[in-house]
């Protein structure tokens, strides 16, 4: 059964440093999110993109992060200026319509130090 | 805006007791839900959807039936497990947006003791 993956699967960091983490979504899917979840809190959505651009952000999704579809098969998250809140666990999903299911990927766990 | 209300954890069951997380949303329309789990250490899964009003959504012994009048889906499995052990959450696509993102509700902390 075809499934997302994310890597790396756990990123520790300096304050202030710059993480890019990366996601294969499934291979025909065309819509694709991350979402992150602080320790004990619950899933937040950040970002979705179609179509080589963002179609919606959260107002988590500052300047601070990008996303982009490089090429044909990786979706990636950069964080260009690490801070300590943002330790969370960040998850892909991708679906293959924009009303259709969200598979998630496993996550990284990611630490600023 | 869209929202799901789920309830506060932590459940702690014994083997073979029957579970019932309860979950409630407000929406705009009539969106699909679903229930996720996240199993220790791991990320989130699927378990169950139901697309439409007095849908049953069902998998691994869950179940969950999409209530339209009491705006619930609430999830129940009738004899739970040790493997059960897990997080649980409801969730909606927020449909106020252009792509359904999903709104998650807070999670539901599952221990089922031997």
């Amino acid at each position: 059964e075809p499934e997302v993956t994310q890597t790396p699967s756990h990123q520790v960091t300096q304050m202030g440093q710059e993480v890019i983490l990366r996601c294969v979504p499934i291979s025909n899917h065309l819509y694709f999110y991350w979402y992150r979840q602080i320790l004990g809190q619950k899933v937040e959505f950040l970002v979705s993109f179609y179509n080589n651009e963002i179609s919606e952000k959260s107002e988590i999704f500052d300047d601070q992060f990008s996303v982009e579809r490089p090429d044909g098969s990786n979706f990636t998250l950069k964080i260009r200026s690490t801070k300590l809140e943002d330790s969370a666990m960040y998850f892909c999903a991708s679906s293959s319509g924009s009303q259709e299911t969200q598979y998630f990927g496993p996550g990284t766990r990611l630490l600023v130090l | 805006g869209d929202s799901v209300t789920q309830m506060e954890g932590p459940v702690t069951l014994s083997e073979e007791a029957f579970l019932t997380i309860n979950c409630t949303y407000t929406a705009t329309g009539y969106p699909s839900l679903f229930w996720y789990v996240q199993y220790p250490g791991e990320g989130l899964q699927l378990l169950l959807k139901a697309t439409k009003a007095d849908d049953k959504g069902s998998n691994k012994g869950f179940e969950a039936t999409y209530r339209k009048e009491t705006t619930s889906f609430h999830l129940e499995k009738g004899s739970v497990q040790v493997s059960d052990s897990a997080v649980y959450f409801c969730a909606l696509p927020d449909y106020g947006g252009s792509q359904g993102n999903l709104i998650f509700g807070k999670g539901t902390k599952l221990s089922v003791k031997p």
